[in-house]
């Protein structure tokens, strides 16, 4: 049972573009999110999070949205650049629950020059 | 550099063999979790470790076992090792418990078993 799931295996954007990187959950107990980003042969790191109780949380060029009655969550790139090129997982958890982080299995993002 | 060690880097190993990984957290961190990314999948949790006690069990087979340290290290023993256990093991620390704050990750240790 997938309780993050990101749809969209990959995505391509025009360097300078918008990029829009999704994710849903199925637990309503989940309420700290994540997002990472993975280069190859690299560990995963830390980009940006947000707490249930906000609905947008800007850190420069990132942007991640919370729908919480959508139990959606969006990432937002702009402008991309080239060095964004890596693949992105978001991540949930329950922080009153037992504190599993649960990931999504992640999308590709390249960014075109 | 997250500050988390894991070793070895990469491992190759038979059917039926057992391996040990090995995951240093950053200093002054509590937590230590384990994940497995097969190929083309997501992060798989597979156990947590708070200051030495078993804090969040994920889906972790009976042939796999962790345990932290004293000195917080952490080490993740696969045995009776089956082609599909090939994968690459992160390791990650967190400075509490883990409710809400971020994940530093390690490398990983990218096991291949013939």
């Amino acid at each position: 049972d997938q309780q993050v799931k990101q749809n969209s295996p990959s995505l391509s954007v025009q360097e300078g573009r918008i990029s829009i990187l999704n994710c849903d959950y199925t637990n309503s107990m989940f309420d700290y999110f994540l997002w990472y980003k993975k280069y190859p042969a690299e560990g995963p790191t830390f980009l940006i999070s947000i707490s249930s109780i906000k609905d947008k949380n800007e850190d420069g060029r990132f942007t991640v949205f919370l729908n919480k009655s959508a139990k959606h969550l969006s990432l937002h790139i702009v402008p991309s650049q080239p060095g964004d090129s890596a693949v992105y997982f978001c991540a949930a958890m329950g922080t009153s629950g037992t504190y599993k982080y649960i990931f999504g299995t992640g999308t590709r993002l390249k960014v075109l020059a | 550099d997250s500050g988390v060690t894991q070793t070895p880097k990469h491992l190759i190993t038979a059917t039926g063999q057992r391996v040990t990984l090995r995951c240093s957290p950053r200093s002054g961190d509590l937590s230590v979790y384990w994940y497995q990314q097969s190929l083309d999948q997501g992060l798989q949790f597979l156990i947590q470790y708070y200051n030495g006690e078993e804090r969040a069990k994920g889906n972790i087979l009976e042939r796999f076992s962790a345990q932290q340290f004293p000195d917080l290290h952490s080490e993740l023993n696969l045995s009776s090792l089956e082609l599909g256990d090939s994968a690459l093991y992160f390791c990650a620390s967190s400075a509490g418990t883990g409710a809400g704050g971020e994940l530093f990750f390690g490398e990983g240790s990218r096991l291949t078993v013939l």
